[in-house]
């Protein structure tokens, strides 16, 4: 069963561009949604997350959107830069849990061209 | 640098064979995550320790345990392994148990090929 899906393997955009990530999850209980990026050879690292208190956090050229009654976020970069090019995981959680688990998706790899 | 360190980051085994994944957390952090991702799929979590002790597990095989020492390691034992068990492993830490207490931060990863 998964819970937080990410249904584009890939995407390619022009550097300068928005890049636009999404993400749909099922379980109503999550409350709390994050991005990670990978590198190949690295592990993942944070990027932005979100509260579902919330419908839009941004940091810098990275905004985080949520859309609760569609169980839908997304993921906005812009503009886009070549050293964007990555894997990018949405993962979600339950905040107030006393686990802290995070179920992932899949990844979309992003690639970026100059 | 996450601060994660993970040993070894290549394993090359066969079936049948025992292997142990090891991971040392950031300085300080109490829960130690490990994460499953085999080809073209995402970060499968298999258990969560909190400062020794069991807190979640997720699809972890029987023939997968894990355990957290007192300094605070974990390892990872796969047994029996299988052509299907080679994927990446990875290793994520925070400071506390529930996310209030942060991200978490992950190793590079332990890649384990089974042949």
């Amino acid at each position: 069963d998964q819970q937080v899906k990410q249904n584009s393997p890939s995407l390619s955009v022009q550097e300068g561009r928005i890049s636009i990530l999404n993400c749909d999850y099922t379980n109503s209980m999550f409350d709390y949604f994050l991005w990670y990026k990978k590198y190949p050879a690295e592990g993942p690292t944070f990027l932005i997350s979100i509260s579902s208190i919330k419908d839009k956090n941004e940091d810098g050229r990275f905004t985080v959107f949520l859309n609760k009654s569609a169980k839908h976020l997304s993921l906005h970069i812009v503009p886009s830069q070549p050293g964007d090019s990555a894997v990018y995981f949405c993962a979600a959680s339950i905040y107030s849990g006393n686990t802290g688990k995070l179920i992932f998706g899949q990844g979309t790899t992003l690639q970026v061209k100059p | 640098d996450s601060g994660v360190t993970q040993t070894p980051k290549h394993l090359i085994t066969a079936t049948g064979q025992r292997v142990t994944l090891r991971c040392s957390p950031r300085s300080g952090d109490l829960s130690v995550y490990w994460y499953q991702q085999s080809l073209d799929q995402g970060l499968q979590f298999l258990i969560q320790y909190y400062n020794g002790e069991e807190r979640a597990k997720g699809n972890i095989l029987e023939r997968f345990s894990a355990q957290q020492f007192p300094d605070l390691h974990s390892e990872l034992n796969l047994s029996s392994l299988e052509l299907g068990d080679s994927a990446l492993y990875f290793c994520a830490s925070r400071a506390g148990t529930g996310l209030s207490t942060g991200e978490l931060f992950f190793g590079e990863g332990s890649r384990l090929t089974v042949l």
